[in-house]
């Protein structure tokens, strides 16, 4: 299977929004309510952002928002903050025990 | 609270194996299934492998199947990842992380571990 597909970067200023992409096929993002946002800042382990397309884990921002449409889920940060300047990863469930990740996305608060 | 501590990495050649090992804690590790997952240097995240919370049953991607193997004791709360046939493409840090779903699997990771790095190099 191929990985999902992100834009290598994005970025907004402070207090905007940003949206980031994430396409996949009917096989997996479009098959399933199983995609998941993760960001990574450099040297650590990624974290959970949402799940299931919309759902935020307690403790995230409500800053951070999921949604899908067809083949491609999209997260959107509301708000931009400094610290969201970080890596962002999207994983979807693929069918048969699979599980596909993006490419990557590095957002950029400017 | 919720641990995960990954240790096994190291430089190892080409060809060698390697067997991860990651301690859980503050959960009741029985309950979740758990994967491995990898980064190369620079690169992104890639799935390496699965199991369901009881170990019946185990997942690979192609990039790894019949080299690796993902196992678990659950008396001792441990997560090990077995590694053969190692290839300079399989030099990553590896992470363990925790399934969100209780027995059974919603395909969201919400712990991690800090990662271990695997060097296969000659």
């Amino acid at each position: 299977q191929s990985a999902l597909t992100q834009p290598p970067s994005a970025s907004g200023s402070p207090g905007q929004s940003v949206t980031i992409s994430c396409t996949g096929t009917s096989s997996d993002v479009g098959g399933y309510n199983y995609v998941s946002w993760y960001q990574q800042h450099p040297g650590k382990a990624p974290k959970l952002m949402i799940f299931e397309v919309i759902k935020r884990p307690s403790g995230v921002p409500d800053r951070f928002s999921g949604s899908k449409s067809g083949n491609t889920a999209s997260l959107t940060v509301s708000g931009l903050q400094g610290e969201d300047e970080s890596d962002y990863y999207c994983s979807s469930y693929a069918g048969s025990n699979n599980l596909l990740f993006g490419g990557g996305t590095k957002l950029t608060v400017l | 609270q919720v641990q995960l501590v990954e240790s096994g990495g190291g430089v190892v050649q080409p060809g060698r194996s390697l067997r991860l090992s990651c301690a859980a804690s503050g959960f009741t590790f029985s309950n979740y299934g758990m994967h491995w997952v990898r980064q190369a240097p620079g690169k992104g995240l890639e799935w390496v492998a699965l199991i369901w919370y009881d170990g019946t049953d185990k997942y690979y991607p192609d990039s790894v199947k019949g080299r690796f193997t993902i196992s678990r004791d659950n008396s001792k709360n441990t997560l090990y990842l077995q590694m053969n046939s190692l290839r300079a493409e399989d030099t990553a840090v590896y992470y363990c992380a925790r399934d969100k779903g209780l027995q059974y699997f919603e395909w969201g990771a919400d712990y991690w571990g800090q990662g271990t790095l695997v060097t296969v190099s000659s």
